[in-house]
């Protein structure tokens, strides 16, 4: 069974860079049918989709967040991670990994438990 | 603001159906994806595609389309189907997704 865990600080200041990496077990992260990304929840609120990367690095980005997303992979230890900079308040949320499925009828079909990030000084 | 447009709240009688919609001018183009969460708990795939259901999603979820809009519906909704639904797709644009804001359903 495929299984995702996402693992980060827990707070970052204003103005810093948030870094998040995903472990992925019970499968590997290479093969062209999927996607890895990441997807983020503010407490009380709704889902907004930050971004995904494939194996080989491709990666596409929510355009409201472009300019401060990178995202990367590494396969060796199938790991993916996201970082995010310049962070304020706003960024605050809980942080889900998912598996990006891309071919047939697009999904994210698979769940990290998820990880709250806190921006505070 | 969301590109998908969910009902805010939907409530049901327990045994009844419902049916939750999603709105959007992306869903002319991409199926919507519909995602189940409960309290605490991570979201989980409902159904996907024109009308498929993963592995261990009961039966009683189903979904449709039409036109710009796709719909979950829930037959002999169940006290345990109580949570946030949202819908997802592909962009019209095709180079990223959107999220609907997320309907809460209460079983009565």
């Amino acid at each position: 069974q495929l299984q995702l865990q996402e693992s980060g600080p827990g707070l970052v200041k204003p103005s810093e860079t948030l870094s998040l990496t995903c472990t992925v077990s019970g499968g590997s992260i290479s093969g062209s049918s999927y996607y890895w990304g990441w997807i983020r929840q503010p407490p009380g609120k709704g889902l907004e989709w930050i971004g995904s990367i494939n194996y080989s690095g491709t990666t596409f980005y929510n355009p409201s967040l472009d300019s401060r997303v990178t995202m990367y992979v590494d396969t060796s230890k199938d790991q993916f991670s996201l970082n995010l900079s310049s962070v304020t308040a706003t960024d605050t949320s809980v942080y889900y990994c998912v598996r990006d499925v891309l071919t047939g009828y697009s999904r994210f079909d698979y769940w990290g438990q998820g990880t709250l990030l806190i921006v505070s000084s | 603001s969301s590109e998908l447009t969910q009902d805010p709240t939907v409530s049901v009688a327990l045994g009844q159906t419902i049916r939750i919609t999603c709105q959007g001018d992306s869903l002319r183009y991409y199926y919507a994806s519909w995602y189940q969460q409960k309290p605490g708990q991570a979201p989980v795939l409902v159904i996907y595609g024109k009308n498929s259901r993963p592995s261990g999603i009961p039966d009683r979820f189903s979904g449709s389309n039409s036109g710009d809009t796709a719909s979950l519906t829930i037959t002999g909704t169940q006290a345990e189907d109580e949570a946030d639904y949202y819908c997802n797709s592909r962009h019209s644009s095709g180079n990223h997704y959107v999220f609907g804001s997320g309907t809460k359903v209460t079983v009565l």
